[in-house]
């Protein structure tokens, strides 16, 4: 089955730093590639995804970026916030539906 | 729409006592996920459904544990009986087609003592 990976395991960066979370997958079969953000007590909620045709994507100050034939993908947040602080999920799905989630990073925006 | 729902937000029961879980999935979506999330294993998958089947069970711990879905609007996870270690965060989750978002419920903290 899919194995993802997901480093580091915790992030500490200064506000206004950049922030880089990445991820490894194993199954070639995998074409779709969310991130998700859970804050403290809450549900995971998706900030960014990148489908496998596509090797970036940028939504304001967060981007993703994709390479299909390493098997890895990447989240960068720049000019980050306290309010990022949160753990960070990212995940490999297939079109038979299994999305397998990486073990998550904690990061930390220090003030 | 109101999203994922589920039921109940807490509870706190007795090992050796029955669990059921509920959720609600979003309206339309065909896949229904059910997710154990705990600090040492993370977000696991448990099961999932495609249009009320379920797909892949491999994640269900055990015989302990098992999960429905009589219809497109309803499923259910049940643990029986419970015990200590099956204290989690339970998420069911939704989407529409595969490899699509997927969209959480609050989730059920679930407490055995």
């Amino acid at each position: 089955g899919e194995n993802v990976e997901q480093h580091p395991s915790t992030l500490s960066v200064q506000e206004g730093d950049s922030a880089v979370i990445k991820c490894t997958y194993s199954d070639s079969a995998s074409n779709y590639f969310p991130w998700y953000k859970q804050e403290l007590g809450k549900r995971p909620q998706l900030i960014i995804d990148i489908r496998s045709n596509v090797g970036e994507k940028k939504d304001q100050r967060i981007a993703v970026t994709l390479n299909k034939t390493a098997k890895h993908f990447s989240l960068h947040i720049t000019e980050t916030q306290p309010e990022d602080s949160a753990v960070y999920f990212c995940a490999a799905s297939t079109n038979a539906g299994k999305s397998t989630f990486g073990d998550g990073t904690t990061l930390t925006v220090k003030p | 729409d109101a999203g994922v729902i589920q039921s109940p937000r807490h509870e706190v029961t007795e090992m050796g006592q029955e669990v059921t879980l509920r959720c609600k999935p979003i309206s339309g979506h065909d896949y229904l996920f059910w997710y154990r999330q705990t600090m040492m294993r993370g977000l696991e998958l448990l099961i999932y459904f495609n249009n009320n089947v379920p797909i892949d069970d491999s994640g269900m711990p055990e015989d302990r544990f098992s999960a429905k879905m009589p219809n497109a609007s309803f499923s259910t996870l049940k643990i029986q009986p419970s015990e200590p270690r099956d204290s989690a965060v339970y998420f069911c989750a939704s989407s529409l087609g595969a490899g699509n978002t997927i969209y959480f419920g609050e989730g059920s903290w679930l407490t055995v003592v």
